[in-house]
C-alpha cells in the first residue's frame, strides 16, 4: 500500500557508512516534512530523525537526514552491530489526508 | 516522561472487533500540540499507519481501514482507544499507540515516542 519506496536491504562493513533512500511524490515527500525511525524486532520504533534533518535529544550525530524534492535520505555514519534494525521514513500525504509509511530497508553490518 | 502502554485482548476472533486502549503518563492528551495515533505492523510487513486523534475529536483515519477503524478518547483517563471491526487473519499484527506531532499548517508530522506495542492474533 505505501507509495514511499526504500531499497529492501542495505549492508556494509562496521565503521563504513550506509545511505538508505526514501522515494515518493509531490503529495508526501515533494509538499512537506520527512521522519526517520529505527525499529528492532520486539521493541518499539525510533524516532532517529524528524523535519527532514533534525535529530531529537539522545540520538547519536552517526544518523543525519536530507530531502530534495521528492526523495529523501538517511544516512548513518561509522556503522556498529547495534545500528543492525529495520528502518522507516514516514511523511504526510496530501492528497490521501494521511501518515504515510516508507516500505522499510533492513541494516545489515558485515 | 512521556509514556504510553497499550492494553487489551491478545486474541479476537474472526469477524469479531479488535479493541485496544492507550494510556499516556507523564503528559495530557489535550494537550493543543499534538495528535495521538495508532500503527501496526503485521508478520514479516511494514509500518502502517490506521489512524490519529486529537483531543477534542478531530479524526484522521488511513483510508484503506478508515470503513472498519473507530478511534476515540476519554480525557478524563488520559486514554485513547481503537475499535476495529470486522476483523480477518491479515488483522493480525503487533499495534502500537504513539504520540503525533501533526501540524499540517507548518507541514509537522512524526510520531514520537511509541509504546512497547501489544500482539493480537486473529483466530478463526
Amino acid at each position: 500500500q505505501s507509495v514511499l519506496t526504500q531499497p529492501p536491504s542495505v549492508s556494509a562493513a562496521p565503521g563504513q557508512k550506509v545511505t538508505i533512500s526514501c522515494s515518493g511524490s509531490s503529495s508526501n515527500i515533494g509538499n512537506t516534512y520527512v521522519s526517520w525511525y529505527q525499529h528492532l524486532p520486539g521493541t518499539a520504533p525510533k524516532l532517529l530523525i524528524y523535519e527532514n534533518t533534525k535529530r531529537p535529544s539522545g540520538i547519536s550525530d552517526r544518523f543525519s537526514g536530507s530531502k530534495s524534492g521528492t526523495s529523501a535520505t538517511l544516512g548513518i555514519t561509522g556503522l556498529q552491530t547495534g545500528d543492525e534494525a529495520d528502518y522507516y521514513c514516514g511523511t504526510w500525504d496530501s492528497s490521501l489526508s494521511a501518515e504515510l509509511f516508507g516500505t522499510g530497508t533492513k541494516v545489515s553490518v558485515l | 516522561q512521556l509514556q504510553l502502554q497499550e492494553s487489551g485482548p491478545g486474541l479476537v476472533k474472526s469477524s469479531e472487533t479488535l479493541s485496544l486502549t492507550c494510556t499516556v503518563s507523564g503528559a495530557s492528551i489535550t494537550n493543543r500540540n499534538y495528535y495521538w495515533g495508532w500503527i501496526r505492523q503485521s508478520p514479516g510487513k511494514g509500518l502502517e499507519w490506521i489512524g490519529s486523534i486529537y483531543y477534542s475529536g478531530n479524526t484522521y483515519y488511513n483510508p484503506s481501514l478508515k470503513s472498519r477503524v473507530t478511534i476515540s478518547a476519554d480525557t478524563s483517563k488520559s486514554q485513547f482507544s481503537l475499535r476495529l471491526s470486522s476483523v480477518t487473519a491479515a488483522d493480525t499484527a503487533v499495534y502500537y499507540c504513539a504520540r503525533h506531532i501533526l501540524r499540517l499548517d507548518v507541514r509537522q508530522n512524526w510520531f514520537d515516542p511509541w509504546g512497547q506495542g501489544i500482539p493480537v492474533s486473529v483466530s478463526s
